[in-house]
């Protein structure tokens, strides 16, 4: 499977401050990059999603930011909330056929009170 | 979202034993997969459950170690066999739905001793 790198490991924010997350892709087959949020003891869920033919997605306090032709996608969180506090993954996955995913290494958000 | 439930949802198994984790959707899908995430780690890909015709794995991933059935379009089986203290993980089955979407299931939480 083609690799996407994740940074940061971790990471600690302010409530109300924001917390971004990077990654970057080699492969340029993929078309579709997706964010899970993941909870201990839970199942990825779906966060948000973004296609190559935008810069950016907002979805409430989520944002993905991404950049073409650097090969690089952010997760922007706003007004980051102790709920938020969990790890984020990114992923990617291009037109293969059965459309599998390629994830990042994940990072592990924790937001202060 | 498609609604996914996986049994069992956790277990405590010896090691040279096998055990069969169930996947479950609400609705028929065409791709369903299954993943594997060791503890604190991202999630691996281990392969595709094609419905009427054999399992496509990943790299690193046997037929033999890793059978998987789906003998229709709400349903999967992953079976771990013959297993060490290295197939303590959590495993996770995810369904496609559209072009690139995939929800995930809560995890079957394996604990080999």
């Amino acid at each position: 499977q083609q690799q996407v790198k994740q940074s940061p490991q971790s990471l600690i924010v302010q409530k109300g401050g924001i917390s971004i997350i990077n990654c970057a892709y080699e492969n340029t087959a993929f078309d579709y990059f997706p964010w899970y949020q993941q909870f201990p003891g839970k199942g990825p869920a779906l966060l948000i999603a973004i296609r190559p033919d935008v810069s950016e997605k907002k979805e409430g306090r989520f944002t993905i930011s991404f950049n073409k032709s650097a090969k690089q996608f952010s997760l922007h969180i706003m007004d980051s909330q102790p709920g938020d506090s969990a790890t984020y993954f990114c992923a990617a996955t291009g037109n293969t056929g059965r459309r599998a995913l390629t994830f990042g290494s994940g990072t592990r958000l924790q937001v202060q009170p | 979202s498609a609604v996914i439930s996986q049994k069992p949802s956790r277990d405590i198994c010896q090691r040279g034993t096998s055990l069969t984790i169930q996947c479950q959707v609400d609705s028929q899908v065409t791709m369903m997969f299954w993943y594997r995430q060791q503890p604190g780690q991202s999630l691996t890909l281990i392969a595709t459950a094609n419905q009427g015709s054999e399992a496509t794995y990943e790299s690193g991933f046997v037929i033999d170690k890793f059978p998987i059935s789906r003998p229709n379009l709400t349903f999967s089986t992953l079976t771990v066999s013959n297993m060490s203290p290295e197939d303590s993980s959590i495993y996770l089955c995810s369904v496609g739905a559209g072009a690139e979407t995939q929800y995930f299931g809560p995890g079957t939480r394996l604990l080999v001793l």
